[in-house]
């Protein structure tokens, strides 16, 4: 089993900063199918990355994801108020198809 | 306009049973791999299971293996999880999702609502 890992488990940052998150995999993820998603409280996921790099569509450019093997990151290039949340990293490359602990996004 | 509905949740007693159905709408229900995922209270998400297009073929998180069981019809464009021998570690909200296999390159695009399981007597 694939056991991701991510860091920080916090980040407290202002509106207009930039976010930095990081996912790490146990072992190398097949064909990077490494996603990420956000979780607003009391809603579903919401995907905004997958294939390690590719937005979802109607994700602002705001968001990139990057990284291969074992090691990924995403970043938020300017906090906006609704990206205040928590953050998962998923990988879907090999069975089972395990997410990382999440990463909260407060407000500092 | 895609859309996943969830039903089934309830309460129920530990060692009971559920089955959980999540009705799919906007797009060819047959052609995609689907999953649950589910979130205990306060707690992050846990891939629970998923199954191909075709029904052929499923995979199970190893929490749940031999108690879960995911099956889907696409006549209904319907995806089930029956859930046997019920504990309090699985109260959660249980969601579906579209992909979030190795079949496809686009991760979980499109989730439902979710559906509440409380097991507690």
């Amino acid at each position: 089993e694939i056991v991701l890992t991510q860091s920080p488990g916090t980040l407290s940052l202002s509106p207009g900063e930039r976010a930095t998150l990081s996912c790490r995999a146990s072992q190398n993820v097949n064909s990077d199918y490494l996603a990420w998603y956000q979780q607003n409280p009391g809603q579903a996921p919401r995907l905004l990355i997958y294939g390690a790099s590719s937005r979802a569509t109607g994700i602002p450019d705001r968001f990139s994801g990057s990284g291969s093997g074992t090691d990924f990151t995403l970043t938020i290039s300017r906090l906006e108020p609704e990206d205040f949340a928590v953050y998962y990293c998923q990988q879907y490359g090999s069975s089972p198809f395990t997410f990382g602990p999440g990463t909260k996004v407060d407000i500092k | 306009e895609v859309q996943l509905l969830e039903s089934g949740g309830g309460l129920v007693q530990p060692g009971g049973s559920l089955r959980l159905s999540c009705a799919v709408s906007g797009f060819t229900f047959s052609s995609d791999a689907m999953s649950w995922v589910r979130q205990a209270p306060g707690k992050g998400l846990e891939w629970v299971s998923g199954i191909s297009g075709s029904g052929d073929s499923t995979y199970y998180a190893d929490s749940v293996r031999g108690r879960f069981t995911i099956s889907r019809d696409n006549s209904k464009s319907t995806l089930y999880l029956q859930i046997k021998s019920l504990r309090a570690e699985d109260t959660a909200v249980y969601y579906c999702a579209k992909g979030g296999l190795h079949y496809s390159h686009f991760g979980m695009d499109v989730w439902g609502q979710g559906t509440t399981v409380i097991v507690s007597s």
